[in-house]
């Protein structure tokens, strides 16, 4: 498997809170991104990076804030967490656009 | 934008009986187009991808995809299907463009019946 570790891989938190979830590789992959997965809804992409300090938003950006300031290391912020934000966050990473995503083992937020 | 659509949110077939999952996508250009399945509680897996040339690709698990650039489609067949094919499968689609990301469309759950 790639070497991907998302942390936490559970998370329990209030409304109004701050969350910061963590994705940290080890393949020196140039492309990381932080997709949701929601019964019904198939995994969308919240936010991308293509290097260090080049990110962009993806289709449900809102709410949410990144940073990636070295190669290894992807940063989700969730600014305010609402109940809607209760989720299973997936880390994936690439060599390049076009090469197949290895994703990390997720994360459960709930928002409570 | 890119955009990807699996028409069929959840099929059942029997062991042993043939399977086409569809997906369509909307792009002007040829994109490279992927199918991922997850089985439960688990993390993606790729079966396949098509980039350029041969239409017809071949996969893992003896699944393969044809791309049908008149239809924008790239459907996942499967000959004959196995109890432990049962499982969730996304197709996603990423533009030719450095910078671009993976969408997914939003997935076709697949059940085994014996």
């Amino acid at each position: 498997d790639a070497g991907i570790t998302q942390s936490p891989r559970h998370k329990v938190t209030e409304t109004g809170t701050p969350v910061t979830l963590r994705c940290h590789q080890t393949e020196n992959h140039r492309y990381m991104y932080w997709y949701r997965q929601d019964p019904g809804h198939g995994l969308r992409l919240i936010h991308y990076s293509y290097g260090v300090k080049d990110t962009d938003k993806g289709e449900v950006s809102d709410g949410y804030s990144v940073s990636r300031s070295k190669t290894e290391d992807f940063l989700l912020t969730l600014e305010s967490a609402t109940s809607s934000q209760t989720s299973v966050y997936f880390c994936a990473i690439s060599d390049s656009s076009k090469s197949p995503l290895h994703f990390g083992n997720g994360t459960r937020l709930t928002v409570t | 934008a890119q955009s990807v659509t699996q028409p069929d949110i959840h099929i059942t077939v029997s062991e042993g009986a043939s399977l086409e999952l569809r997906c369509n996508y909307s792009y002007g250009a040829t994109p490279y187009l992927f199918w991922y399945v997850q089985s439960p509680g688990q993390g993606l897996q790729l079966l396949l991808k098509y980039f350029s040339g041969d239409t017809l690709v071949q996969g893992i698990k003896g699944f393969e995809a044809e791309f049908k650039r008149s239809q924008s489609s790239f459907n996942l067949r499967k000959p004959s299907v196995h109890w432990s094919d049962a499982a969730e499968y996304f197709c996603a689609v990423v533009r030719n463009q450095a910078g671009t990301a993976l969408i997914f469309g939003k997935g076709t759950t697949l059940s085994v019946s014996s």
